[in-house]
């Protein structure tokens, strides 16, 4: 069972309002990462972090933003949340320097936005 | 373009019968190749993880194969379980960057009856 924490599992939010992921790992890894998955479709890269104060934007375009303040929290905020935000999002995390390294998931976060 | 394309897109089998799933990739330069579990709702657990010099590779009634020559991977799994129900992912991971950007099938939803 891998050490890596969402909360919270499921959120149903109205437009508008300020929302923030959380995502917490004890495995002491660098690298963490944000993908949002739709029904059906692959994940898709929307942030990630090699360490603390380092973010980078993924490959897919997110209005949402990230912070790595400490090693084991890389929270995902949506200042404004709409509609179309809604989809499940994935933390994961991966040792740096193991390009071949297993990424570890959490269980996601399930976001509908009404 | 790095691309990896899953077949088939969903199947469904009983229980106790074999069944092999297909991932064809165009990652370059190419890394390693992971097979992920997602139970639906939940975050994906890796299965296997093959480099480049791995022809194959089991884990249990899992048993993954590769043809870096082809790009080609194939998941076997062998008497099924209704526990095996759920989406499995291909990952393939390249070598061009320090990330180790991993690119996503779309997975095969996978169903075993009783």
């Amino acid at each position: 069972e891998a050490d890596i924490y969402q909360t919270p599992r499921y959120l149903v939010i109205g437009t508008g309002k300020k929302i923030t992921l959380e995502c917490s790992q004890t495995m002491g890894h660098d690298k963490m990462y944000w993908y949002q998955q739709d029904p059906g479709m692959e994940l898709h890269l929307i942030h990630y972090s090699y360490g603390v104060n380092s973010t980078e934007k993924g490959d897919l375009s997110s209005e949402s933003t990230v912070s790595r303040i400490r090693t084991e929290h890389f929270p995902l905020t949506l200042e404004s949340a709409r509609p179309s935000h809604t989809s499940q999002y994935l933390c994961a995390s991966s040792a740096i320097g193991s390009v071949d390294g297993e990424a570890f998931f959490g269980q996601g976060t399930r976001l509908t936005v009404v | 373009k790095n691309q990896v394309e899953q077949s088939p897109q969903s199947l469904i089998i009983l229980e106790g019968k074999n069944c092999t799933l297909q991932c064809n990739y165009t990652v370059s330069p190419f890394s390693n190749l992971r097979w992920y579990k997602q139970d639906t709702g939940r975050g994906p657990v890796s299965l296997t993880i093959m480099t480049f010099s791995e022809n194959t590779k089991s884990n249990g009634r899992y048993t993954a194969t590769l043809d870096a020559d082809t790009k080609q991977s194939s998941l076997h799994i062998t008497a099924s379980q209704l526990s095996d129900s759920a989406s499995y992912i291909c990952v393939v991971s390249d070598r061009g960057s320090t990330l180790g950007r991993l690119y996503f099938g779309r997975g095969t939803q996978l169903t075993v009856w009783p």
